[in-house]
């Protein structure tokens, strides 16, 4: 199985302009989350999606927008690029959002976006 | 989800046992405590997870507390590859938040 795929792996974006981060998962899992993550810190959370057709906001949600219109895919959309969202996006998927859940999460090997 | 408290960096020869310390005072007892690393920059990739036993699988141990209060990953033959910063995580049905973590490096 290949998990879960992340494309591109790299981007440089000019401010202003928009582009899709697309993220696919092959496990059947119910829940899928977009991270970032910048230099030096901890991963924080954008939004995250219990199944297909919804979605909800994490923590720092501002300048992007999510779809789930399938099991496998949730795309993350930045809109009007600024230099802000200069950072490292990862996507995860897990079977289940209860602590008991079997591994936790699945991460992607990431996307690294530059806003210049 | 209660906070997690880990020191920012730690340093282990290598073959020799790593232990990663987590504070987690004011955890609830339907929590688990969770433990990922992150690779340079890959993504991050679970280890290990326990609700109040100790726990053992083919890549380390966790030990907690008998109060829950603080837990302790153990890498018991850190290898240079084992370099990276290690995730404390405490949760019961939310999403995870990860801190800054520790960064462990094995050195030669």
């Amino acid at each position: 199985n290949a998990g879960v795929t992340q494309t591109p792996k790299f981007r440089i974006l000019k401010i202003g302009q928009s582009m899709t981060l697309q993220c696919t998962q092959d496990m059947n899992h119910n829940y899928m989350y977009w991270y970032r993550q910048d230099p030096g810190m901890g991963l924080k959370l954008i939004y995250y999606s219990v199944g297909a057709g919804i979605t909800d906001k994490g923590e720092v949600p501002n300048g992007y927008n999510v779809s789930r219109s399938t099991t496998e895919d949730f795309p993350l959309r930045l809109e009007l690029a600024a230099p802000s969202q200069t950072s490292v996006y990862f996507c995860a998927s897990s079977y289940s959002t209860w602590a008991g859940g079997a591994n936790g999460y699945t991460f992607g090997s990431g996307t690294r976006l530059t806003v210049v | 989800d209660a906070k997690t408290t880990q020191p920012p960096s730690m340093d282990c020869a290598e073959g020799r046992a790593a232990n990663l310390p987590c504070n987690h005072s004011t955890i609830s007892g339907n929590e688990y405590v969770y433990w990922y690393r992150q690779i340079h920059s890959q993504g991050p990739q679970y280890i290990i997870h326990g609700l109040k036993n100790n726990e053992t699988n083919e890549m380390a141990s966790l030990i907690i507390t008998e109060d829950r209060k603080s837990s302790t990953l153990i890498l018991p033959h850190a290898t240079l590859r084992d370099t990276a910063v290690y995730y404390c995580i405490v949760r019961a049905r939310q999403n995870f938040v990860f801190g800054p973590g520790t960064r462990l490096s094995v050195l030669p």
